[in-house]
C-alpha cells in the first residue's frame, strides 16, 4: 500500500494567517493526490483533486500543488471556517489510502 | 442536489455481521458513470477505505477487509450497502458512504459524502 504523510500533525495559525500543509508519498502517485478537510462530527469534504484542481464550489482561497511524492495544500487567508482537520488521498493505485490528518486549530 | 444518508445497526455484537444502506436522493443511483463507496474513521483516527460498487455490480475491496467485505447495489431503491462480517471491537468506527469519480486524467476522489453513521462493536 502506498503510505500517506502529512505534516505538521496539528497546526496553529490565525484568522488572516496563509498556512500551509504538506502530504507525501511513500512512491510516485503523479498528480493522483486529493485534499478534504472535516469538522468535527462532519463528513469530510473534497477541497481540491489531482493535486491542483480546486472542486466547485470551493473558495479560491485554497489551492494545491505538487506531484510525484510531494504535495501541498495553502490557504491564502485563512476564515473562522477553515479550522478543521485536513487530510490528503491519493488515487494512484488501490488500495486509495489518506494520510493521517493535519488539524489546523486557532491561535 | 444529490443526496446520500446511512442507516442500519449501531450496535453489533463481536463474531456478527455489520449491516449498513445508503440511500441515495436527488439522483439515480444508475445514471453517470459513478462508484459507491464505503469509507470508515474510528474513533480519535484517520480515514480507511473499504471498498466501491459500479452499479454494474463491479466490486473493488481493501485487501484488508476483502475476506470480510460485501458491497451490494439495489438499483429499484436507489441504494447500496455494507455488509461487514465477522467483527472485532476494531470495526468500531463512524461509516461513511461516498459517490466516487474515476477519470484517467484526475485519478480517483470522492465529491458527495454522507452525514456518517456510528457502530459500535460490543457484547
Amino acid at each position: 500500500d502506498i503510505q500517506m504523510t502529512q505534516s505538521p500533525s496539528s497546526l496553529s495559525a490565525s484568522v488572516g494567517d496563509r498556512v500551509t500543509i504538506t502530504c507525501r508519498a511513500s512512491q510516485s502517485i503523479s498528480s493522483y493526490l486529493n485534499w478534504y478537510h472535516q469538522k468535527p462530527g462532519k463528513a469530510p469534504k473534497l477541497l481540491i483533486y489531482a493535486a491542483s484542481n480546486l472542486q466547485s464550489g470551493v473558495p479560491s482561497r485554497f489551492s494545491g500543488s505538487g506531484s510525484g511524492t510531494d504535495f501541498t495544500l495553502t490557504i491564502s487567508s485563512l476564515q473562522p471556517e477553515d479550522f478543521a482537520t485536513y487530510y490528503c488521498q491519493q488515487s494512484y493505485s488501490t488500495p486509495y489510502t489518506f494520510g493521517q490528518g493535519t488539524k489546523l486549530e486557532i491561535k | 442536489q444529490l443526496q446520500l444518508q446511512e442507516s442500519g445497526s449501531g450496535l453489533v455484537k463481536p463474531s456478527q455481521t455489520l449491516s449498513l444502506t445508503c440511500a441515495v436522493s436527488g439522483g439515480s443511483i444508475g445514471s453517470g458513470d459513478y462508484s459507491w463507496s464505503w469509507i470508515r474513521q474510528p474513533p480519535g483516527q484517520g480515514l480507511e477505505y473499504i471498498g466501491y460498487i459500479y452499479h454494474s455490480g463491479s466490486t473493488y475491496y481493501n485487501p484488508s477487509l476483502k475476506s470480510r467485505t460485501t458491497i451490494s447495489v439495489d438499483r429499484s431503491k436507489n441504494q447500496f450497502s455494507l455488509n461487514l462480517s465477522s467483527v472485532t471491537a476494531a470495526d468500531t468506527a463512524v461509516y461513511y458512504c461516498a459517490r466516487g469519480n474515476w477519470a484517467f486524467s484526475t485519478g480517483y476522489n470522492m465529491d458527495v459524502w454522507g452525514q456518517g453513521t456510528t457502530v459500535t462493536v460490543s457484547s
